[in-house]
C-alpha cells in the first residue's frame, strides 16, 4: 500500500522561510514530488526528487532521503502569494502512478 | 498555456443523469492518463488509470460500472460519471505525461467541478 503523512497547517510570516515535511510508506517507491494548490484550482508542479539530496528551483528546494522515507519542501523568502495547499507526492509503478499525501494548509501572515 | 486539457470546466447536472469530462493532452501524446477526484480540504485521490487501447485500471473501492472510463486515443480519455448521485459532487481532475521528454513532470488539467442536485 502508500500512505504518506505531511502536517495538515503551517503558518508562517512573510519573508521568512518554512520547511515542510513528509514522511512515506510507499512499495515500489520511484521518487517524491511536490506540488502547490490554490484554493479551486488545480495542482501545480513544483519540484521532483528520484535521489538523494537537495533539489534547487528558485526559492523553493526539495530534499529526500530514501534510507529514512522522508523529503521535505522549503520555501524561502515567503511571499503571500505562496498561501496554498502543498502536497507531497510519491510515483510507484514505474513513475507515473502518484499517491498524494494529505496537503499542508500553508498560511502566510504579514 | 495548458498542456493538458479538461472539458467542462463546471458542470451542474440533475441526480440519475450521466455526465460525461474530457481529459485532452495537448502537443504530445499520452499513452496513459489519469483520473483523480477531490472533495473540498482533502487530498487528490487516485480513482483509475486510463489506458489507450485498452481497459482502464481501477483504485480498490472505485465502482468501475459508476465511473466509466475511455481513452480512444493518444490524446483523449474520457471520464463518464454515470447514474450521478450527490455524493458524487467532487473536483474531478486528470493527469498525464509527456513520454516524448525525458522530464519528470506530471501535467493536470484544469480541473473539473461536478454538483449534483
Amino acid at each position: 500500500g502508500q500512505s504518506l503523512e505531511q502536517p495538515s497547517e503551517v503558518t508562517a510570516v512573510e519573508g521568512a522561510i518554512v520547511q515542510i515535511n513528509c514522511t512515506y510508506q510507499t512499495s515500489g517507491f520511484y521518487g517524491l514530488s511536490w506540488y502547490q494548490q490554490h484554493d479551486g484550482g488545480a495542482p501545480t508542479f513544483l519540484s521532483y526528487n528520484a535521489l538523494d539530496g537537495l533539489e534547487e528551483t528558485g526559492r523553493f528546494s526539495s530534499f529526500l532521503s530514501r534510507s529514512d522515507s522522508y523529503g521535505y519542501l522549503l520555501l524561502q523568502e515567503l511571499q503571500m502569494k505562496d498561501s496554498a495547499s502543498y502536497f507531497c507526492a510519491a510515483h510507484s509503478g514505474g513513475y507515473q502512478k502518484v499517491t498524494f499525501g494529505i496537503g499542508t494548509k500553508l498560511q502566510v501572515i504579514p | 498555456g495548458a498542456v493538458v486539457s479538461q472539458h467542462p470546466s463546471r458542470v451542474i447536472c440533475k441526480s440519475g443523469t450521466s455526465v460525461k469530462i474530457e481529459c485532452r493532452s495537448l502537443d504530445f501524446q499520452a499513452t496513459t492518463m489519469f483520473w483523480y477526484r477531490q472533495f473540498p480540504k482533502q487530498s487528490l485521490m487516485l480513482m483509475a488509470t486510463s489506458n489507450e487501447g485498452s481497459k482502464a485500471t481501477y483504485e480498490q473501492g472505485v465502482e468501475k460500472d459508476k465511473f466509466l472510463i475511455n481513452h480512444a486515443s493518444l490524446t483523449l480519455s474520457t471520464l463518464t460519471v454515470t447514474s450521478a448521485h450527490p455524493e458524487d459532487s467532487s473536483f474531478y481532475i486528470c493527469s498525464a505525461r509527456d513520454t516524448g521528454l525525458s522530464g519528470n513532470t506530471i501535467y493536470f488539467g484544469e480541473g473539473s467541478w461536478l454538483t449534483v442536485v
